[in-house]
């Protein structure tokens, strides 16, 4: 099993929208609506930002939001902050087989 | 709160196996709908879900590891446990281990990782 593809990098100015794709197959993001995002700073744990393809966690800053299509998820960060600078990654649910396949990884800088 | 801390070796020598376990505090491991996941991240790239153990023990793997891999679960200590057999310099990396809340959508079970421990690097090495 592959892992997703993500963009290797993304850039925007504070206050500006970046959209992070996640692109899969249809053996795994396309099949299920079990797509989540998690944000890593330098040295940190990943944190979860979005579950379930398009839900947020209590505490999780309204400026994020995921959506799917076809085969491929997308992150969205609205309202760009200096503090969003970091490494996302998405992850899916693969089928009763693979299980989880996470993405390649986006690098996201605030300009 | 939950939390989860990993503890172990920080050094293996190659052939030899690894083992590391995850404490779970602010929760009982056998309550609620949890799946108790291991996942790793090597210097410089991204994350790869190792497995993952229910409280009733049923485990699931993935398949690229799962000839090396054991998980485990000590309700009495609420604690899970990673076993890696024949390691090389290759699975070098830092492991956390991570909480999974399940969730139920058509056509599949799975879970989402909300809580994460700090990581552990594990150096393999002779």
């Amino acid at each position: 099993q592959s892992a997703l593809t993500q963009p290797a990098s993304v850039s925007g100015s504070p206050g500006q929208s970046i959209t992070i794709s996640c692109t899969g197959t249809s053996s795994d993001v396309g099949s299920y609506n079990l797509v989540s995002w998690y944000q890593q700073h330098p040295g940190k744990a990943p944190k979860l930002m979005i579950y379930e393809g398009s839900k947020r966690p209590s505490g999780v800053s309204n400026r994020f939001s995921g959506s799917k299509s076809g085969n491929t998820a997308s992150l969205t960060i609205s309202g760009l902050q200096a503090e969003d600078e970091a490494d996302y990654y998405c992850c899916s649910y693969a089928g009763s087989s693979t299980f989880y396949v996470f993405g390649t990884g986006t690098k996201v800088t605030v300009l | 709160q939950v939390q989860l801390q990993e503890s172990g070796p920080g050094l293996v020598k190659p052939s030899q196996t690894l083992s590391l376990t995850c404490t779970v505090s602010g929760g009982s491991i056998s309550s609620g709908s949890y799946y108790w996941s291991w996942i790793r991240q090597p210097a410089g790239k991204g994350l790869e879900w190792i497995g993952r153990i229910y409280t009733s023990g049923s485990t699931n793997y993935n398949p690229s590891l799962k000839s090396r891999v054991t998980i485990s679960v000590d309700t009495s200590k609420n604690q899970f446990s990673l076993k890696l057999s024949s390691v090389t310099a290759a699975d070098t990396a830092v492991y956390y281990c991570a909480r999974g809340t399940m969730i139920v959508v058509v056509g599949a079970e799975g879970d989402y990782f909300d809580y994460w421990g700090q990581g552990t690097l594990v150096t393999v090495s002779s």
